[in-house]
């Protein structure tokens, strides 16, 4: 198995710009959680979704973030308009049911100019 | 809510030395605890799962113990090695809710 793979693994974007970053769970994965880490708050979940549906988004840190998850193998978190706090580094990861093991991804990131 | 500590924030040893690095947590309703290793740069690897229901977990020379009743986790690094070097991450899963990380400790391993 490949793992979770996300793209794109760097991205700078100026601010007031849309960014949407992606991420493919491993196959047969019933459970996806986006976090962001940054030096001064380690790691922060932002939202999770178990067979594709949003379960938790009170992480999200306000109306300019979205999450979907379409189908079982891809969900995307979407940043609209960015801006300079939000540059850190995003992961994504999945595991089998929610109390199993997580697999992260390499993780995005990111850099709002 | 559950919260999740670690220390020390960051610790430096000489080759050779065997260590332990340490977690907390302060809600001992869990389902499980992972150890994560996260080079600088890169994302997380899992390094061992303990259930609720376990003791510990060995992996070549990690093992990791688990006191769920005092709300304690320990990795034990053997013989370590300068290739260890990294950020070790401690996290608790409640069941109810995902997995709650601790802020980690930063490992130095100096040949």
């Amino acid at each position: 198995d490949a793992g979770v793979i996300q793209s794109p693994r760097h991205e700078v974007t100026e601010m007031g710009q849309e960014v949407t970053l992606r991420c493919k769970p491993i196959s047969g994965h019933n459970s996806l959680f986006w976090y962001r880490q940054t030096m001064m708050r380690g790691l922060e979940l932002l939202i999770y979704f178990n067979n594709n549906v949003p379960i938790d988004d009170s992480g999200m840190p306000e109306d300019r973030f979205s999450a979907k998850m379409p189908n079982a193998s891809f969900s995307t978190l979407k940043i609209q308009p960015s801006e300079p706090r939000d540059s850190a580094v995003y992961f994504c990861a999945s595991s089998l049911e929610r109390v199993d093991g997580y697999t992260f991804g390499s993780g995005t990131r990111l850099t709002v100019v | 809510k559950q919260e999740v500590t670690q220390i020390p924030a960051a610790l430096s040893v000489p080759e050779g030395e065997n260590l332990v690095l340490n977690c907390s947590f302060t809600d001992s309703a869990i389902y499980n605890l992972q150890w994560f290793r996260q080079d600088p740069g890169k994302g997380l690897t899992s390094l061992l799962l303990i259930q609720s229901s376990q003791r510990e977990q060995t992996s070549g020379r990690l093992n990791a113990s688990l006191d769920k009743s005092s709300g304690r986790s320990t990795l034990y690094i053997a013989a370590s090695q300068p290739g260890d070097s990294a950020t070790y991450l401690c996290a608790v899963n409640p069941g109810n809710t995902p997995l709650v990380f601790g802020k980690g400790t930063r490992l130095s391993v100096i040949a």
